[in-house]
């Protein structure tokens, strides 16, 4: 298994909609996950820490899965501002390890 | 507050040319980083400072590729007759605290990045 491994997508949703993403990591010793959000030629922001079983944070809620080895998130009532990139990073054989990133298009 | 700051944030050489890309880290970061990224990929990881000390530098792709940081602020990421292959986003990354490898990471903040492009 790849250290963090992301569905690509696009995922092409319309507004208002309901879309989660997953991403799985093989280091079982990780303790700290982030999602970072990445605009078309921007810098990835932090959008979530996630330490213990899941955050919430407004339409944003990332979800911790340690026996499968998988964290989700999930955007509820999706804006046409969340149409981004949405980086999964995992601790790992490097101080952190990106995914390559799910892409995601809100359509009015 | 300000951010992490690269400069230049465009840089066109040819290739064989030395380049020297700028990173100004949060003042009062610790942990430093630098990244590769490629289009349509994740940052890949170059390599890590804890103040002015280079802790991991297993990212960096060839030894054409050179990090400093010597007074444990500012740092420069030199790449030596560059190829077309080094062509990515070069970023760079502060956080407050020390990174510890495989179990537990601070949160990390991005500068703009330097968008290399070797002709």
């Amino acid at each position: 298994r790849k250290e963090v491994e992301q569905d690509p997508g696009p995922f092409n949703v319309p507004e208002g909609a309901t879309v989660a993403f997953n991403c799985t990591y093989s280091n079982s010793a990780s303790q700290s996950f982030f999602w970072y959000r990445q605009d078309c030629r921007k810098e990835p922001k932090l959008l979530m820490s996630v330490y213990s079983s899941g955050n919430e944070d407004g339409r944003f809620t990332a979800q911790l899965n340690r026996a499968s080895q998988y964290i989700s998130l999930l955007i509820r009532d999706s804006k046409l501002s969340d149409s981004a990139t949405y980086l999964c990073v995992v601790p790992g054989n490097t101080p952190l390890v990106f995914g390559k990133g799910t892409r995601l298009s809100v359509i009015a | 507050g300000a951010g992490v700051s690269q400069s230049p944030r465009y840089k066109v050489a040819k290739r064989g040319q030395d380049v020297a890309l700028r990173c100004d880290p949060i003042s009062g970061h610790v942990s430093l980083f630098w990244y590769q990224q490629a289009l349509g990929q994740g940052p890949e990881f170059l390599t890590y400072f804890q103040n002015e000390a280079q802790l991991d530098k297993s990212g960096l792709p060839s030894d054409r590729f050179f990090a400093e940081r010597p007074e444990g602020s500012v740092s420069t990421l030199k790449i030596q007759r560059t190829q077309q292959e080094d062509s990515a986003v070069y970023l760079c990354a502060s956080s407050r605290r020390p990174a510890q490898r495989s179990t537990w990471v601070y949160e990390q903040y991005f500068g703009p990045g330097t968008r290399l492009t070797v002709t």
